[in-house]
């Protein structure tokens, strides 16, 4: 099973600073088949990067994802008020399908 | 875009049985993969079981042994049956439309699919208690 491990835990920044999330995994996820998601509280996940670094359907160009092999990261370019919430990847590249522990992002 | 919706009984009693129903609106159920994933509270995601639009399905190895998923496409429905639950089974319970990874040949396993999910139910909490 790969275990995906993401730091930090919480990330406390202002509207308007960049965000660095990072996810790294046990071992190598094949083709990169590694996803974000997003979550607010009372909410399920909303689906924001698939493939490393491909966009989902609406999803603001200010969320970038990247990395290969081990060592992924997405970054939110400029946080919006509507960007604080937790943070999870994803890894798809062999079952069992596993996600890491999540990054909250909150309001400094 | 599809629509997804979790039902079912928020409180089941240990050793008994959870059954839980997702219905789909918008397109055919029969069409796309589907899974099941968990949220206990206050913790990450784990994902539960796939069923893959042409019936196979596969499970995550801890849950395997308790687990069985399965669609009614008369009714547009995909259905997750747990047995034996205790209280580590307490969680909010989502259905997700799964999109295709990749698909490999397992040699204790068989075939097998991999996903990522890019529309999901609100979810249900399902609290095991007696």
């Amino acid at each position: 099973e790969i275990v995906l491990t993401q730091s930090p835990d919480t990330l406390s920044l202002s509207p308007g600073q960049r965000a660095t999330l990072s996810c790294r995994a046990s071992q190598s996820v094949d083709s990169n088949y590694l996803a974000w998601y997003q979550q607010k509280p009372g909410q399920a996940p909303r689906l924001l990067i698939y493939g490393a670094s491909r966009r989902a359907t609406g999803i603001p160009d200010r969320f970038s994802g990247s990395g290969s092999g081990t060592d992924f990261t997405l970054t939110i370019s400029r946080l919006e008020p509507e960007d604080f919430a937790v943070y999870c990847c994803q890894q798809y590249g062999t079952s069992p399908l596993t996600f890491g522990g999540g990054t909250k992002v909150e309001i400094k | 875009q599809v629509q997804l919706q979790e039902s079912g009984p928020g409180l089941v009693k240990p050793s008994e049985t959870l059954s839980l129903i997702c219905t789909v609106s918008g397109d055919s159920i029969s069409r796309y993969s589907w899974s099941w994933i968990r949220q206990p509270p206050g913790k990450g995601l784990e994902w539960i079981g796939y069923m893959y639009f042409r019936g196979s399905t596969d499970f995550n190895p801890s849950l395997k042994s308790r687990v069985t998923i399965s669609v009614d496409a008369s009714k547009n429905q995909l259905s997750l049956r747990l047995s034996s639950v205790t209280a580590a089974d307490t969680a909010v319970y989502y259905c997700a439309k799964a999109t295709s990874g990749k698909t490999y040949y397992d040699a204790s396993s068989g075939y097998l699919h991999t996903f990522y999910f890019d529309s999901w139910g609100p979810g249900t909490l399902v609290t095991v208690s007696s």
